[in-house]
């Protein structure tokens, strides 16, 4: 079955940085776009980047750009999410989730979340 | 930027009853964009149903969900004890790609 289990959080002062991880199995992972979705405490969804399967293509929320960067190793079957200038308000739980994508390369695609981690917290501190 | 909203804010409602939830788009998007999520407290979100109306893998046959250009609506017919949890709609687009909408609680009256 597929499991994606991220790791990495933590606490850290504003400014600072933190890479986290998730590693997927029970599914070709090299096939796969791969998303990171994060929740602050009590809050609603924000989707924060995207990767296509390959490397080739990656979107950031407009929250995170310029400071996140998201990456991935197909041979070791793992999506990073590279955080740079921290902010308190980038405090949350942060998710990795599967890219499910719909639709065919005439019409196009539209994309969903279809397994997502149990998710890390990294809290932003002074 | 395409925003969404969500109504109600929270439904209380017992065991065995219908639930219907909105979500409205502050302007029109494309049916097969528009998609459902559910969420119960200290976990991840679970997908429910993708490109408006088809359920995804394992979703059970009580949930549906129906609408096109900027009005959506899931709808579980037949509230069970596990139903109760937080449901977020979700749209792909342009910019920015992905949005949510707040959520809808759905809790036990």
């Amino acid at each position: 079955q597929v499991q994606l289990v991220e790791s990495g959080g933590g606490v850290v002062r504003p400014g600072g940085s933190l890479r986290l991880s998730c590693v997927a199995s029970g599914f070709t992972f090299s096939t796969y776009g791969m998303h990171w979705v994060r929740q602050a405490p009590g809050k609603g969804l924000e989707w924060v980047a995207f990767i296509q399967y390959d490397g080739s293509d990656k979107y950031n929320a407009d929250s995170v750009k310029g400071r996140f960067t998201i990456s991935r190793d197909n041979s070791r079957n793992t999506v990073y999410l590279q955080m740079n200038s921290l902010r308190a308000e980038d405090t949350a739980v942060y998710y990795c989730a599967k890219d499910l994508p719909i639709g065919d390369y005439w019409s196009g695609y539209t994309h969903y979340f279809d397994f997502w981690g149990q998710g890390t917290l990294v809290t932003v501190s002074s | 930027e395409i925003v969404l909203t969500q109504s109600p804010g929270t439904l209380s409602l017992s065991p065995g009853e219908r639930a219907t939830l909105s979500c409205r788009a502050s302007q029109s998007v494309s049916s097969s964009s528009l998609g459902w999520y559910q969420q119960k407290p200290g976990q991840a979100p679970r997908l429910l149903i993708y490109g408006a109306s088809s359920r995804a893998t394992g979703i059970p046959d009580r949930f549906s969900g129906s609408g096109s250009g900027t009005d959506f609506t899931l709808t579980i017919s037949r509230l069970e004890p596990e139903d109760f949890a937080v449901y977020y709609c979700q749209q792909y687009g342009s910019s920015p790609r992905f949005t949510f909408g707040p959520g809808t609680k759905v809790d036990i009256k």
